[in-house]
Formats: C-alpha cells, structure tokens, sequence
C-alpha cells in the first residue's frame, strides 16, 4: 500500500520569499512518481511538477522545485519567490509506475498562504 | 494542454432525487478515467476506477448502487449519484489519463443535496 504523508495543515510567507512544503511517502513499489498539484479556492486541480522515482536530477519547473531524497522517502517542493497568487491547498502525491493499474494517492494537504 | 471538462460545475437538489455528472476528455482520448470526491479541507479521495466498456473498479467502502459509473466512450465518463442525500453534498473530481500516462483533471462538480 502507498501512503503520503504531509505534516504541515498550514504554512505562511511574505511575498518573494522561498517555502517548502514537506511530503514523505511510503511504498513497497521500486518504479513510482511522485507528484505536486496546487488547488485554488476555485476547486481545481492544477499539476506542477513531477518527479520519477528513478530520476537522478532533483525536478524543476519554473519557480517549482522538487528535494527528491529517496532514501528519506521525502519529496519536498520548493516554492521560490512565492507571489501572492501562489495561495492555494497544495497536496503531493504518489502513483506506483508499474505495469498494470496504478492509482493517484493523494496527501492531506498543506494550505499555502502568502501575505504582502 | 489536454483539458477535462466537467458538467455541471455546480447542482443543487433536494434529497432522494438522483443527479448525473459528466466528465469529458476534450482533446485526447482517455484509458482511464477516476472519480474523486473532496469534502471540505480535506483531501482528495478516490471513489472508482473505469476503464471504456467496461464496469468500474470501485474503492472500499463505497457503494457501487449509490454512485453508478458509466464510461461509454473514450472522451466520456458520468457518475450518477443515485437518492441523494445531504451526507452525499460534496466536491466531485473527475480525472482522465491519457495513453502516455498523464492524468488531467476536472474542473470539479460541487453537489449540494437539500
């Protein structure tokens, strides 16, 4: 079974500073991605950034970063520069990458807000 | 992008109708499509799995009458919340993968059952 476990409901910043949102995971499947998605007040769900499990390079995109440790079976994202507009639920997640059927386990959640 | 539509974005019923909602791949023809459901600040929970033309594969604890899938076609997934009841008010999810893999989802359906 896959689990995700994020450890902060909630986390401020000021405007054009840097936040890290923690995700930790568990899961018995060697191929897996992990992956972070952002959902505003308005309900939907916005895909950020991926990250395989067999991927040497730490994930970037944009202002997005993943600190993949696979030993530690984290995958923070780092948020750079954060703007107002970054506001939002954020959750990880995780998906075994194996043949077959594979589902998208979600995290609880860590709510973002970024003041002036 | 690939987008996933949802209809409709919101409903308001009163107890022991049933409502339908529809999910729609757009640009891509999609394997797989998912069911969520979302209940305030919480997260994302999966209900059902289905694949097209075939019977959907659904999460424990979720019943199968209560909330029928129907997946007719590559583009087309609805779920049918069948005698609503005010416990079933919530945020509806759907998600749509497509043959490379990647998951798009919906816009959301918000269901509110008097």
């Amino acid at each position: 079974a896959q689990k995700i476990t994020q450890t902060q409901p909630g986390m401020f910043v000021q405007e054009k500073e840097a936040v890290t949102l923690d995700c930790t995971y568990d899961t018995s499947d060697q191929s897996y991605g992990l992956f972070w998605y952002k959902q505003p007040s308005s309900g939907e769900m916005i895909f950020l950034i991926y990250q395989g499990s067999y991927d040497e390079q730490n994930a970037t995109e944009g202002r997005y970063s993943l600190n993949f440790q696979k030993a530690r079976k984290s995958a923070n994202l780092v948020i750079s520069a954060s703007q107002l507009g970054d506001s939002a639920m954020y959750f990880c997640a995780m998906r075994a990458m194996n043949t077959g059927f594979q589902k998208l386990v979600f995290g609880t959640g860590t709510r973002l807000l970024v003041s002036p | 992008g690939a987008v996933v539509s949802q209809h409709p974005s919101w409903v308001i019923c009163k107890s022991g109708t049933s409502v339908k909602i529809e999910c729609r791949s757009l640009d891509f023809q999609a394997t797989t499509m998912f069911w969520y459901r979302q209940f305030p600040k919480q997260s994302l929970m999966l209900m059902a799995t289905s694949n097209e033309g075939s019977k959907a594969t659904y999460e424990q604890g979720v019943e199968k009458d209560k909330f029928l899938i129907n997946h007719a076609s590559l583009t087309l997934s609805t779920l049918t919340v069948t005698s609503a009841h005010p416990e079933d008010s919530s945020f509806y999810i759907c998600s749509a993968r497509s043959v490379d893999e990647t998951q798009y989802f919906g816009p959301g359906t918000r269901l509110l059952v008097l």
